[in-house]
């Protein structure tokens, strides 16, 4: 069965500190690998990674995709409360009627910045 | 531009009922999926529908059913309601079907079934 694996499943850090997420996963037709924040409701799209694009880079927030290791990590430096959130790593991939956009999630990281 | 809708906010509902939810995509956006969010997990594939037609469909019982209309909107459809029904319902638009794109969530449906 195809699943998507995250970890830590939660931390808690103070402000400033550099924190690294991970996600690894087991499809069978992997299209791309994304990063999501959930706040409160919606989730809200950070980063997707593919074959053509494996690092990401947006202010604080950066992602790799390590297409051999089957593995991504999300890393935050200099943390802010503002931070503090779920964090989902979903793999996009081919349904068996060729259907895409389906994607399986990991369970999430919460992650907790104290002033 | 307004983002993706959805209705009611929050919706109690007792065992054996049924209910339905509804989803306005982003304007321009033709693929809606579905996605169900049980506590402390991540978002389960329910549906995914492009251009009326279903293109998708997760690991849940015929009880789930869904649909899409001429104007992209989608209503889930969720019959003899079980406890563990209870969750939050998230809809996604997207513009295109096989392109590499992103999804966009809207902010979801709290369903609680008593």
């Amino acid at each position: 069965e195809d699943k998507v694996v995250q970890s830590p499943l939660s931390l808690v850090v103070h402000e400033g500190d550099t924190v690294t997420l991970n996600c690894s996963y087991e499809v069978t037709n992997f299209r791309s690998l994304l990063w999501y924040k959930q706040e409160k409701k919606a989730p809200t799209f950070l980063f997707m990674l593919t074959s053509s694009g494996i690092e990401k880079k947006s202010g604080r927030l950066s992602s790799i995709l390590d297409k051999k290791e089957l593995s991504s990590i999300l890393n935050i430096t200099a943390t802010q409360t503002g931070d503090s959130a779920i964090y989902l790593c979903a793999v996009e991939e081919l349904g068996s009627s060729g259907s895409a956009r389906q994607l399986t999630f990991g369970s999430g990281t919460q992650l907790t910045v104290l002033p | 531009d307004a983002g993706v809708t959805q209705s009611p906010t929050h919706l109690i509902k007792t065992r054996g009922q049924h209910v339905t939810l509804r989803c306005s995509p982003i304007s321009g956006h033709k693929s809606v999926s579905w996605y169900q969010q049980v506590l402390g997990q991540g978002p389960q594939f329910i549906f995914q529908y492009y251009e009326k037609e279903e293109r998708g469909r997760g690991n849940f019982p015929d009880r789930f059913s869904a649909r899409q209309f001429p104007n992209y909107s989608s209503e889930l459809n969720v019959n003899a309601l079980l406890l563990g029904d209870s969750a939050l319902y998230l809809c996604a638009s997207s513009l295109l079907f096989s392109s590499p794109d992103t999804q966009y969530f809207g902010p979801g449906t709290r369903l609680t079934v008593l």
